[in-house]
């Protein structure tokens, strides 16, 4: 299965663009990335996913290297309410691994 | 369509006991993935339903643990002689999934499980 990994946690200050990353070095030509996020006491709720194209949606911009080893979830400006934990996810397996948690400070 | 519903949210048992839990998916979609999170960890893959076909079982889901999607639409996870490690959030998830493109997962709010 391929594998991804995160930062366990980071930090950012409302308002401000938020870039988490994720690495994915055993990703096969075929495998989507998908991000997701928890909120406290809810279910994961889908944030975006790509291919090999960078893509924007309301909720976020997903940008995609050029080798796909590797990916970046990017929050534009970030609210309270966006603190949540991200996961990166691969494929069509769908592990969740620890995802990051993204504490958003006022 | 209300999205994917779970029962119950909350469950409190006495270990031993059996307690069995229901997932109606999204009307339309094919798949469906059961999941166990504990606190501070992300969800963990138990297993999942193409159709009503059982195509995926984790290690992780011990022989108390049994899964079912009859008729290929809401799905129950039974768990057998309940211990207290088996306290956790079971999460449901569905998504459509035909020919290429990507496997989008639509999760329910999960069914709480404490066992005393």
């Amino acid at each position: 299965d391929a594998k991804t990994t995160q930062p366990n946690s980071m930090e950012s200050n409302e308002e401000e663009p938020v870039h988490l990353p994720c690495n994915h070095s055993t990703i096969s030509g075929t495998d989507y990335i998908h991000w997701y996020r928890q909120l406290p006491s809810q279910g994961p709720e889908y944030v975006i996913h790509g291919l090999t194209s960078n893509v924007n949606n309301r909720m976020a911009s997903l940008a995609i290297a050029e080798d796909r080893k590797s990916s970046t979830l990017i929050l534009h400006r970030a609210t309270l309410r966006d603190a949540a934990v991200y996961y990166c996810i691969l494929g069509d397996d769908m592990r969740f691994g620890a995802g990051t948690r993204l504490t958003v400070k006022p | 369509d209300t999205g994917v519903s779970q029962n119950p949210r909350h469950k409190i048992t006495k270990r031993g006991q059996n307690v069995t839990f229901r997932c109606d998916p999204i009307s339309e979609h094919n798949r469906l993935y059961w999941y166990r999170q504990t606190l501070g960890q992300g969800p963990e893959f138990l297993t999942y339903f193409q159709n009503e076909a059982q195509l995926e079982k984790s290690r992780l889901l011990s022989d108390r643990f049994s899964a079912e999607r009859p008729k290929g639409s809401f799905s129950t996870l039974e768990i057998q002689r309940t211990e207290q490690g088996d306290s956790a959030m079971y999460l449901c998830a569905s998504s459509y999934r035909g020919g290429g493109g990507a496997n989008v997962l639509t999760f329910g709010a999960g069914s709480r499980l404490t066992v005393l």
